[in-house]
């Protein structure tokens, strides 16, 4: 069964104190690793998707990375308003991780 | 587009109900997904479609539990009777495989409470 899991469950940054949040998969047959942002009381928003090892895509002040086993968001330099719960996917119908909530304080 | 539409936004309900939320997926879209959102366990996959016809419904918790997709824009999500351990946000989202290759959209949810 596909399996992803998220490190840490909750991390909290200073204002501009850049880090990484981790996402472990086992998944037969890769078809993306997706990352997704949710806010208090919305649903989920997508970010960005990863299909293949050494891929990496970035937005804003984050970038996604991926190898054979495990993705990263790294968040640099963040701001409080990306304080928000980060939350990784992978499989064909998106078996999600438990996510990483993540308070950025100013 | 105006998304993925759930209604309704907020219910309270009293156990022993019949609950029933409702979902209008994006235009186009021929996948439609029911997901349910709990602190302890997470987002978890109920039941999706593809072209409105049930392709894996092993998410379902019990029979209490139904998911109907008439048409395309249009599907609900029934629990007959309620209990208090239902009560979760309900996320529905869909996809156009096509386009979009496995990458979901989701509503705003419904959060539902049982008493």
């Amino acid at each position: 069964e596909d399996q992803v899991t998220q490190s840490p469950e909750a991390l909290r940054l200073q204002e501009g104190e850049s880090s990484s949040l981790n996402c472990s998969y086992t998944v037969s047959g890769l078809r993306g690793l997706f990352w997704y942002r949710q806010d208090p009381g919305k649903g989920p928003e997508f970010l960005f998707t990863l299909y293949s090892a050494g891929e990496e895509k970035e937005k804003e002040r984050l970038k996604a990375t991926l190898t054979k086993k495990e993705s990263f968001l790294h968040i640099t330099a963040p701001k409080p308003e990306d304080s928000a719960t980060y939350l990784c996917a992978s499989g064909y119908a998106l078996n999600f991780g438990k996510g990483t909530s993540l308070l950025v304080t100013p | 587009d105006a998304g993925v539409i759930q209604s309704p936004r907020h219910e309270v309900t009293e156990m022993g109900q019949e609950v029933t939320l409702r979902c209008k997926p994006i235009s186009g879209h021929d996948y439609l997904f029911w997901y349910r959102q709990t602190m302890m366990r997470g987002l978890e996959l109920l039941i999706y479609f593809n072209n409105n016809v049930p392709i894996d419904d092993s998410g379902m918790p019990e029979d209490r539990f139904s998911a109907k997709m008439p048409n395309a824009s249009f599907s609900t999500l029934k629990i007959q009777p309620s209990e208090p351990r239902d009560s979760a946000v309900y996320f529905c989202a869909s996809r156009d495989e096509e386009v979009d290759g496995n990458t979901i959209y989701f509503g705003e949810g419904s959060w539902l409470t049982v008493v």
